[in-house]
């Protein structure tokens, strides 16, 4: 069964910076491509990032290039989004998804972990 | 960017009822369109990708159709477990982009 479980969310000063981790399994991780999407509070979907499955290309939403690196240890079966700069606007949860072989994003979610930033 | 314009923003329905959803794409995307479910307080499912073909699992009262610019997903019967929010997304091109969501609830 493929599961993937974020981790790392919490409270977080504006200017600060927080760690998201995503651990996989029930598929070989090291074949797929991932990503994060986030939601604010009542509010819609947003994509943050894309990393291959190697790791060798990752793209970013503008909203968060420069502050936000996505990576991953292929030898953990773990996503992380390194997240820094925060601001008011980048509470939300996040989660991380799965990339299908045919292309199509998002066949696997995770349950999400909440970002608060504030002072 | 490609902008994703979704409509309605919200419906309301019956059990039963056949509802039907759209999203606009500002440029052409092909075929590349997913279709997700989201219940209060729950991740995203993913229902539809390629613009048509369904996730293994989702019951078949699910269907997407279009190409190009303008998409549809419809529900053919609607039950009670449907009543969420639906977003469609664009992944023909980075940034990857979402529509607003339609929010389906009980008429």
């Amino acid at each position: 069964e493929v599961q993937l479980v974020e981790s790392g969310g919490g409270l977080v000063q504006p200017g600060g910076s927080l760690r998201l981790s995503c651990a996989a399994s029930g598929f070989t991780f090291s074949s797929y491509a991932m990503y994060w999407v986030r939601q604010a509070p009542g509010k819609g979907l947003e994509y943050v990032s894309v990393i291959s499955s190697n790791g060798g290309r990752t793209y970013y939403a503008n909203s968060v290039k420069g502050r936000f690196t996505i990576s991953r240890d292929n030898s953990k079966n773990t996503l992380y989004l390194q997240m820094g700069s925060l601001r008011a606007e980048d509470m939300a949860v996040y989660y991380c998804a799965r990339v299908a072989v045919t292309g199509t994003f998002g066949d696997y979610w995770g349950q999400g972990t909440l970002v608060t930033v504030s002072s | 960017d490609i902008q994703m314009t979704q409509s309605p923003s919200s419906l309301s329905a019956s059990v039963g009822d056949r509802v039907t959803i759209t999203c606009r794409a500002s440029q052409g995307i092909g075929n590349f369109l997913a279709w997700f479910q989201q219940k209060p307080g729950k991740a995203p499912k993913s229902l539809i990708y390629a613009a048509s073909s369904l996730q293994s699992g989702v019951p078949s009262k699910f269907s997407g159709s279009g190409s190009g610019t303008d998409f549809t997903l419809t529900i053919s019967s609607l039950q009670p477990e449907d009543f969420a929010t639906y977003y469609c997304q664009q992944y023909n091109s980075y940034p990857l982009t979402f529509g607003g969501g339609t929010k389906v609830e009980i008429k």
